[in-house]
């Protein structure tokens, strides 16, 4: 079954303490993105990887990094996370060109930072 | 500021009525537009597109309209159905594969 895969689901954690959201996709393509959903806000686009090792920013990318080793990964990173990071994050992914419009998210990943 | 907007944030239909989703945008040079449906607990799901060259898409219930004068597209949803009901997010997709989307529209079908 073709789908893009986060982990955790679920995640508490304290102000500063890094963490590492991952995502993985079985569908062999070559752009994914991070995308955080906030009330009133909508998606934003966080971090978007073309291919291995092509990485740039998005709207918001202050406070994360991401790595793109292998195709199928997208690991997002807070280094330092801080309450303004708690929010809904999606990873997703697509084909690149503008032929292929749909892109695939995965389930989601709550966090809350106290 | 925010590239792609939704001006309502809610809609309540009837079953069986015509449910339409609004949505402007700012940038010019959006190549795409596209509609996902978003369950709760759930990531968003793709819907339908349309390319910023034509005025319109159709696929089953669920037809875009594009307004490239007036910046502004539409999703008419006929007839609607309460299995629809979900928050709907229009999107624009730039040449480099960007995706900038709305705030959402939550769509609730009464039965």
């Amino acid at each position: 079954e073709a789908q893009v895969t986060q982990n955790p689901r679920y995640l508490i954690t304290v102000t500063g303490k890094k963490l590492t959201v991952t995502c993985s996709q079985n569908m062999n393509h070559e752009y994914m993105s991070w995308y955080r959903q906030d009330p009133g806000l909508g998606l934003r686009q966080i971090y978007y990887s073309m291919n291995v090792e092509v990485t740039d920013k998005g709207d918001v990318p202050e406070g994360y990094k991401v790595s793109r080793k292998e195709k199928r990964n997208f690991p997002l990173i807070l280094e330092s996370p801080s309450p303004n990071q708690t929010s809904l994050y999606f990873c997703a992914s697509s084909l690149p060109g503008l032929q292929n419009t749909e892109a695939f998210f995965g389930q989601g990943t709550r966090l809350t930072v106290v | 500021d925010q590239q792609v907007k939704q001006n309502s944030p809610s809609l309540s239909v009837q079953e069986g009525r015509i449910s339409i989703l609004n949505c402007d945008y700012t940038n010019s040079m959006f190549d795409y537009f596209l509609w996902y449906k978003k369950y709760p607990a759930e990531g968003p799901t793709f819907l339908i597109s349309i390319s910023s060259i034509k005025d319109k898409n159709e696929d089953g219930r669920f037809t875009v309209f594009l307004n490239k004068s007036a910046k502004h597209l539409s999703l008419h949803i006929v007839p609607s159905q309460p299995g629809d009901s979900a928050v709907y997010f229009c999107g624009g997709l730039t040449g480099a594969n960007n995706l900038f989307f709305g705030t959402g529209t939550r769509l609730t079908v009464i039965p």
